[in-house]
């Protein structure tokens, strides 16, 4: 029943690593958006995809790569990882324009570089 | 200037009390508002969106101040489940697709 679904929840790695994170909605929504909190906790955009077309690519290292196999799943990959890579990652999808439709947002993944 | 500016508080207030906060936006041109709420711990959940008449939902009162460039809530009758951060969320630029938060202000209730 699960709406926006996150894999993994928590993420444990070494600097250097490459991981990945995978994204799912089931609510029929075309749009999906890749965030991350900080310590400080501001949520910042970094990707946006409508129907699987990249829309928002905000200032983020080409470490970053973002992909979209169809509508309903946005994954993202890290190469490289980074201490300051160590945050939390959401997903969330909306319906079309962000600016007037609620954003549904995925639990979370909890990224933790050592 | 940050592009949504929030007073972090924490604003602890015992139950049943009433407690607002503001939400500066810089983007006077922005039109779209809303207030999330998020748990520790957990995901930014929709609260509700603000309308520009101002609007209600239950204990929930939302306004904007266009002229001053800024959004309101107001929680009246507070209960311990409304402990939590408040994410103030704006569409700044209208034909941009990003919404930007700002970094929430902490609400506890106490018994």
């Amino acid at each position: 029943d699960t709406a926006v679904s996150q894999t993994p929840k928590y993420l444990v790695t070494q600097m250097g690593n490459d991981k990945s994170i995978k994204c799912e909605q089931n609510l029929g929504h075309d749009t999906m958006y890749w965030y991350k909190q900080d310590s400080k906790k501001f949520l910042k955009i970094m990707f946006s995809y409508n129907n699987k077309e990249l829309i928002i690519n905000e200032t983020v290292p080409n470490r970053f790569s973002p992909k979209s196999p169809d509508k309903a799943h946005l994954n993202l990959h890290i190469n490289s990882l980074e201490l300051g890579d160590s945050a939390v990652y959401f997903c969330a999808s909306s319906h079309r324009l962000a600016g007037a439709y609620e954003q549904y947002f995925g639990p979370g993944t909890r990224l933790t570089v050592t | 200037r940050k592009e949504v500016e929030q007073d972090p508080g924490p604003f602890n207030v015992p139950e049943g009390a009433t407690v607002a906060f503001n939400c500066t936006y810089s983007n006077s041109a922005s039109q779209s508002f809303f207030w999330y709420r998020q748990d520790c711990r957990k995901e930014p959940k929709l609260l509700m969106s603000v309308y520009s008449s101002g609007n209600e939902d239950g204990r929930f009162t939302a306004q904007l101040n266009r002229a001053s460039q800024y959004i309101s809530l107001l929680i009246r009758d507070s209960k311990l489940s409304d402990s939590a951060t408040y994410l103030c969320v704006v569409n700044l630029r209208s034909n941009d697709y990003k919404l930007s938060f700002g970094a929430g202000t902490t609400v506890t209730v106490r018994a």
